[in-house]
């Protein structure tokens, strides 16, 4: 299994439309989880934290599932710029450099008009 | 906004040719990092350093090499490129917490396009 796994996509979707995917993870000892946008050719950029509680940043919402090591991101009213690939990022494995970090390999998303 | 920089944005040159690539951040941040990422690809780890005069390898393995001299900046030399090396270089940072986001957050610079012809 590997560290972090993630559905490649494309996902495409309607604009207006509520997208979900998921991000499993195999290490039960992970502390810290992210999600990243990365947009073509550019550099990956935070779009938020997952905290145990879930959280939710205006049209996301990112939910942690430790039994089954998972983490979900939900986007409400997707938005032609919400087009991008989503990272999932997780720690706690002894690669990844200083902070354990490994980054999945992201699930594209297509907002069609 | 991030505070990292790299330079420069697009590089291309010819084999047999050594290059730097300049990654700083003004963040005060103790961990810097290298990736590697060719376009639709994931990202791989090359280098990273805890510190001043600390630098490791990655995941990947990279002929590249790095040094830490200043806090700031953590630049990455090929001394010999090759047509193999042509990707995308991306520079990484993450330290004392002066964001609610935590320590281990990870901000990148906006990567260094190399072409080796």
């Amino acid at each position: 299994r590997k560290e972090v796994e993630q559905d490649p996509g494309p996902f495409n979707v309607p604009e207006g439309a509520t997208v979900a995917f998921n991000c499993t993870y195999s290490n039960s000892a992970s502390q810290s989880f992210f999600w990243y946008r990365q947009d073509c050719r550019k550099e990956p950029k935070l779009l938020m934290s997952v905290y145990s509680s879930g959280n939710e940043d205006g049209r996301f919402t990112a939910q942690l599932n430790r039994a089954s090591q998972y983490i979900s991101l939900l986007i409400r009213d997707s938005k032609l710029s919400d087009s991008a690939t989503y990272l999932c990022v997780v720690n706690g494995r002894l690669g990844g450099g200083a902070d354990g970090l490994t980054f999945g390999k992201g699930t594209h998303l297509i907002i069609q008009p | 906004e991030a505070d990292i920089y790299q330079t420069p944005r697009y590089l291309v040159i010819g084999t047999g040719k050594k290059i730097t690539l300049e990654c700083s951040q003004t963040m005060g941040h103790d961990k810097m990092y290298w990736y590697q990422q060719d376009p639709g690809m994931e990202l791989h780890l090359i280098h990273y350093s805890y510190g001043v005069n600390s630098t490791e390898k990655g995941d990947l393995s990279s002929e590249s090499t790095v040094s830490r001299i200043r806090t700031e900046h953590f630049p990455l030399t090929l001394e010999s490129a090759r047509p193999s090396h042509t990707s995308q270089y991306l520079c990484a940072s993450s330290g004392p917490n002066r964001t609610p986001r935590g320590t281990d957050t990870q901000y990148f610079g906006p990567g260094t396009r190399l072409t080796v012809l």
